[in-house]
């Protein structure tokens, strides 16, 4: 049985880093084939993908966070860390991360999110 | 980026009915569809992949269907447990975009 969850702050200030942890069980990131997604909601609006680590370390991130965005994985621990820098009161949102299979590409287990809230 | 646009954005419905949400990509996805139920407070399930493949577990009444750039769930009688929200994402090429949503209500 697959299993993801979100941890970190649920409140970050303007400008700051926010740093999500994403501990996994079921299956291994170094399993040919497999990746974890980052993928956010604001409240009340849609999911945006924010981007992807695969199983043999390479990453794809959306272009439009990419500036701010970096992926990496701790295969020993089962983890998976997103840091999105220069927060802003825009990035409030529900964050997940979900496994990903290639081949058909979907994500086909979710963690339950964390809300993370940007305010000073 | 590849845009999908879904639709309706909100659709109102009775337990029994037969419902289509459609989405429809701005360039070639070829099959790489997949669609996603959630609801209130959780994070979304997988219910298609790869336009018409029913992911395990999903019951039968969920259909996905592809003609060109357009994709189509059908739920071919609604459910009380069906009233959600549905998001389409292609996942051809990154970012791998998602739709608008809908959201299905009941009449």
């Amino acid at each position: 049985q697959i299993t993801l969850k979100e941890s970190g702050p649920t409140l970050v200030k303007p400008a700051q880093t926010l740093t999500l942890t994403c501990t996994f069980s079921g299956f291994s990131l170094s399993t040919s084939g497999v990746g974890v997604g980052w993928i956010r909601q604001p409240p009340g609006k849609a999911l945006e993908w924010l981007g992807l680590i695969y199983w043999d370390d390479s990453k794809r991130y959306s272009p439009s966070l990419m500036s701010r965005l970096t992926i990496t994985r701790d295969t020993s621990k089962n983890q998976v860390v997103l840091t999105m820098t220069n927060m802003d009161p825009v990035d409030t949102a529900t964050y997940y991360c979900a496994h990903f299979l290639t081949g058909a590409n979907y994500l086909d287990s979710w963690g339950q999110g964390t809300l993370v809230t940007v305010s000073s | 980026d590849t845009q999908m646009t879904q639709s309706p954005s909100s659709l109102s419905a009775s337990v029994g009915d037969r419902v289509t949400i459609t989405c429809r990509a701005s360039q070639s996805i070829s099959s790489y569809l997949n669609w996603y139920q959630q609801k209130p407070g959780t994070a979304p399930k997988l219910l298609i992949y790869a336009a018409s493949s029913l992911q395990s577990g999903v019951p039968s009444r969920f259909s996905g269907s592809r003609s060109g750039t357009d994709f189509t769930l059908t739920i071919s009688s609604l459910q009380p447990e069906d009233f959600a929200s549905y998001y389409c994402q292609q996942s051809y090429s990154t970012p791998y975009t998602f739709g608008q949503g809908t959201k299905l209500e009941i009449k």
